[in-house]
């Protein structure tokens, strides 16, 4: 079964507004990640976070992890139409796989 | 700098029919991994090469066989095509030291009738 669990599962907002997902795993994790996959292309990765971290940031995009409710959260700050795609959070499993939930589709409208 | 290709982008097979996926990256990593990805479901490990010479099963084997080529090559044969098969397959990588971070292919949309 799969480890991690977005929610929601599609989101619709305004360019320039904000957009937070969420994500919620099941196991103890050494990391967490997130991936963007635009429509019709491979995923491509957007951010890790180390399981002894609470809150990175990359550019317009920050993320934070809470391990006592094996939760972490990604918000897209100042959302662009070219934001609009689905995202993914992924877990690492043992070394060598990543396990990755369902994704949250994100829409910005002009 | 082509990061990892995949053949073909798109295939329709008759039940039965057997094909093979085939992958390919150019970044030198050691690592490399099928998943396919469904409506709803997100993505999901087929099987996984963690070196040359070595490939191990993931979350949904059944009806799939891999090859590890060589480092740069890995592909996924589907030996009699089923219904329940059709997906997009993404093949990706990862230099495998430290954290594993994957780079993936465009994806193959593969309909089986």
């Amino acid at each position: 079964s799969q480890q991690g669990e977005e929610d929601p599962q599609a989101l619709s907002i305004q360019e320039g507004e904000n957009a937070t997902m969420n994500c919620s795993y099941k196991t103890s994790i050494n990391n967490l990640q997130w991936y963007r996959q635009n429509s019709g292309r491979g995923l491509v990765h957007l951010i890790l976070i180390r399981s002894n971290e609470r809150e990175k940031h990359s550019g317009r995009l920050r993320v934070t992890l809470d391990t006592s409710k094996k939760s972490s959260s990604l918000l897209i700050t100042a959302s662009r139409a070219a934001d609009t795609a689905s995202y993914f959070c992924a877990t690492d499993l043992n070394d060598y796989k990543l396990s990755f939930g369902a994704g949250t589709t994100v829409t910005v409208r002009a | 700098n082509a990061g990892v290709t995949q053949t073909p982008k798109f295939q329709v097979l008759k039940t039965g029919q057997s094909m093979t996926l085939q992958c390919a990256q150019d970044m030198n990593h050691n690592s490399m991994y099928w998943y396919r990805q469904d409506p709803g479901m997100g993505l999901r490990l087929i099987y996984y090469s963690a070196s040359e010479g070595t490939t191990d099963k993931g979350e949904v084997p059944n009806g799939y066989n891999v090859s590890r080529l060589n480092k740069r090559e890995f592909s996924l044969r589907l030996e009699s095509a089923a219904p329940s098969q059709t997906s997009v397959y993404f093949c990706a990588s990862s230099d495998g030291q430290g954290f594993i971070v994957l780079t993936f292919g465009a994806g193959s949309r593969l309909t089986v009738l």
